[in-house]
């Protein structure tokens, strides 16, 4: 059990331009979820997949926002047009739909600054 | 999702018992109590979840009374290590909606 693990660690991106976040699921997890963190703050949900099924999103997600899980494996996040107020750490987990579904495991996260 | 009430901070000094109380008066008949552990710069890490009555693991007891309108995490002999952010969560379902937290300081 390798954990799941998010690239980059760390992003600095100007205003305006598109990122692109990876996040690799343990391996036999079906589930997994995308988060926002900002400072102070408890995570915000953004979406969920079970396997390659997005099935959640939240208003939070704007359209710039898009989330997939091609395979039902790794999933990305893009945000485009990126605002300043898109700053935060970006934090992906997974479980198991065999699981109670609050034991999730969550990545290192994702450090996002938009200048 | 029931909305979840929790200290904004604790003080505590190694090897004390801390106790985190977090209210949740209107939890469904459905919903489960799960507690998280973070550190800064770090996820969220899983520590603890039940229904009714107590539960206990090898890092903390979680105790909810019959009306389930609370439950408190109980963390034995807590160290330095134990400086953490400690979320209290209610409900069912995968919408996970995390509070601000408890921000717990362990002191020397």
């Amino acid at each position: 059990d390798t954990g799941v693990s998010q690239d980059p660690r760390h992003k600095i991106t100007k205003r305006g331009q598109n990122v692109t976040f990876r996040c690799d699921p343990i391996s036999e997890h079906n589930r997994l979820y995308w988060y926002r963190q900002t400072l102070g703050q408890g995570p915000e949900f953004l979406t969920y997949f079970q396997n390659e099924a997005q099935l959640e999103k939240s208003r939070l997600l704007s359209d710039r926002f898009s989330a997939e899980r091609p395979k039902g494996s790794f999933s990305t996040l893009e945000i485009q047009r990126t605002e300043q107020g898109d700053s935060a750490m970006y934090l992906c987990a997974s479980s198991r739909s065999d699981q109670g579904s609050y034991e999730q495991y969550f990545g290192p996260g994702t450090r996002l600054t938009v200048t | 999702l029931a909305k979840t009430t929790q200290p904004i901070s604790m003080d505590s000094y190694e090897g004390q018992e801390v106790n985190i109380t977090c209210s949740h008066n209107n939890i469904a008949t459905n919903d489960y109590i799960t507690w998280y552990q973070q550190f800064p710069s770090q996820g969220p890490r899983f520590i603890i979840q039940g229904y009714k009555t107590k539960v206990t693991n090898e890092v903390a007891s979680l105790f909810i009374p019959a009306d389930r309108k609370s439950s408190t995490l109980s963390l034995p002999r807590v160290s330095l290590s134990d400086t953490a952010v400690y979320y209290c969560l209610v409900g069912g379902g995968f919408k996970t909606i995390f509070g601000a937290g408890t921000r717990l300081f362990v002191k020397a």
